[in-house]
């Protein structure tokens, strides 16, 4: 079975303070993790992707299968960062197959001033 | 940038009616799935489909759903008789067909309400 935890519902940072949305992740297999944003009325959006380990919007991700984590951190949080963070878990999957993403429950993170 | 477009934004049924909703994917993607998110929930997986085909499908996906790809470029989600709590956002997503988990990019969803 496949789960992902977010333990938080919202965090709120003043803006210029470093963020660390939580994600803990169960699967059996070899996972892939991402971060999906969704700004307000806007669609989700696909924010990282652990396979790319790039830095997008000045957030990374690092997956750390010991702790089976994929916390998104930024170091100074600004205010259009202000959104609704969800972390979703793939099972890898070969050409042919297609893969369900399971969604945490989402942590809204609010940027004041 | 090419993105999945879902209609109708706001859909407001009825008990027991049926309800079509309505995606377009991207045009080269052949992975093609259906979520929803309960009001204050988790957004969830209901199915993905590919090669003209269920691939995968939840147990919330029961015989009341079905979905299928009529022509070249609608993919659709049926409710045959829907139920108070079908009320949700329904998400459409699709992604490429290429090795590893490419990501999957949705749509900006349909608000279904059930009267």
């Amino acid at each position: 079975a496949q789960r992902v935890t977010q333990p938080e519902k919202l965090l709120s940072v003043f803006k210029g303070a470093p963020v660390e949305l939580k994600c803990n992740y169960s699967y059996s297999g070899s996972p892939e993790l991402f971060w999906y944003v969704q700004y307000s009325r806007q669609r989700l959006q696909l924010l990282l992707r652990h396979i790319s380990r790039e830095s997008i919007k000045g957030f990374t991700a690092d997956l750390n299968k010991g702790e089976t984590s994929f916390h998104l951190k930024k170091p100074f949080a600004q205010e259009e960062d202000s959104a609704m963070y969800y972390c979703a878990l793939s099972g890898f999957r070969n050409t042919g197959t297609a893969s369900k993403l399971t969604f945490g429950t989402g942590t809204r993170l609010q940027v004041t001033l | 940038e090419p993105e999945v477009t879902q209609t109708p934004s706001h859909q407001v049924t009825q008990m027991g009616q049926e309800v079509i909703l309505r995606c377009v994917p991207i045009s080269n993607h052949l992975y093609f799935y259906w979520y929803r998110q309960i009001l204050g929930q988790k957004v969830e997986f209901l199915v993905s489909f590919y090669n003209n085909e269920i691939s995968e499908k939840s147990e919330i996906f029961d015989d009341q759903f079905s979905v299928e790809r009529p022509d070249g470029s609608n993919f659709t989600l049926k409710i045959r008789s829907t139920k108070l709590e079908d009320s949700a956002m329904y998400f459409c997503a699709s992604s490429e067909r290429r090795q590893g988990n490419q990501p999957q990019h949705f749509g900006d969803g349909t608000r279904l309400s059930i009267l």
